[in-house]
């Protein structure tokens, strides 16, 4: 079993509509977390860094963290055709560690 | 203010040969990570530099793989001899330090294919 889980999708949607991604994690240690958008043959892009539970919006964009559940959200609203690329979150456990990622969303915004 | 540099941005080479990768981080940034990507999955850490020291490079695979970071800013990924399973994507990121600044930025990576 991976230490990240992450449906691979693709997620496909209607333009405006709202996108909701989550990844699962079985280690009780990952203390930061992070989503990243990767479009194709690009890097992965960081687009939200949380350390603690709770709400954290920026924009367009709010994640989701509940330690207790192992469990974090990613929502993206009013979504536009040109976020449609691949989703991955990613954790660690001390600032400035390695990143586990899970294996990332595919998202489709349809115009 | 530019990103992580990456050099080259695709490679072909055939199993056995040698191949090298660069990566210029953020400036200021004394972190640098490079990670492996395979198709379809996230990226996986291959080591983890803080300034000139590798602090972290357990799933090296020190048989064939070697890096350096020579006064602690630019970074060379080497493969000697390449074997089929490297063909893959080799990522380089940059934090500003492992504490408080510790949101990693990635490069555009470089595609190996190896034949």
């Amino acid at each position: 079993q991976k230490e990240v889980e992450q449906d691979p999708g693709p997620l496909s949607v209607p333009e405006g509509a709202i996108v909701s991604l989550n990844c699962t994690y079985s280690n009780s240690a990952f203390q930061y977390f992070m989503w990243y958008r990767q479009y194709s043959r690009k890097g992965p892009e960081l687009l939200m860094y949380t350390y603690s539970s709770g709400n954290k919006e920026d924009g367009r964009f709010t994640a989701q963290v509940d330690k207790s559940s192992k469990y974090i959200s990613l929502f993206i609203r009013d979504s536009q055709p040109s976020d449609s690329a691949t989703y991955l979150c990613a954790m660690s456990v001390a600032a400035g560690n390695k990143l586990t990622f899970g294996g990332g969303t595919r998202v489709l915004v349809k115009p | 203010e530019a990103g992580v540099v990456q050099s080259p941005r695709y490679k072909i080479i055939e199993k056995k040969q040698p191949v090298a990768f660069w990566c210029n981080p953020i400036s200021g940034h004394n972190t640098l990570y490079w990670y492996l990507q395979n198709l379809g999955q996230g990226p996986e850490l291959l080591i983890r530099y803080e300034n000139e020291e590798a602090v972290d490079d357990s799933q090296l695979p020190k048989d064939r793989f070697s890096a350096e970071r020579l006064k602690g800013v630019d970074s060379t990924l080497k493969i000697q001899p390449a074997e089929l399973g490297d063909s893959a994507v080799y990522l380089c990121a940059s934090s500003l330090d492992g504490t408080g600044g510790s949101e990693q930025y990635f490069g555009p990576g470089t595609r190996l294919t190896v034949t």
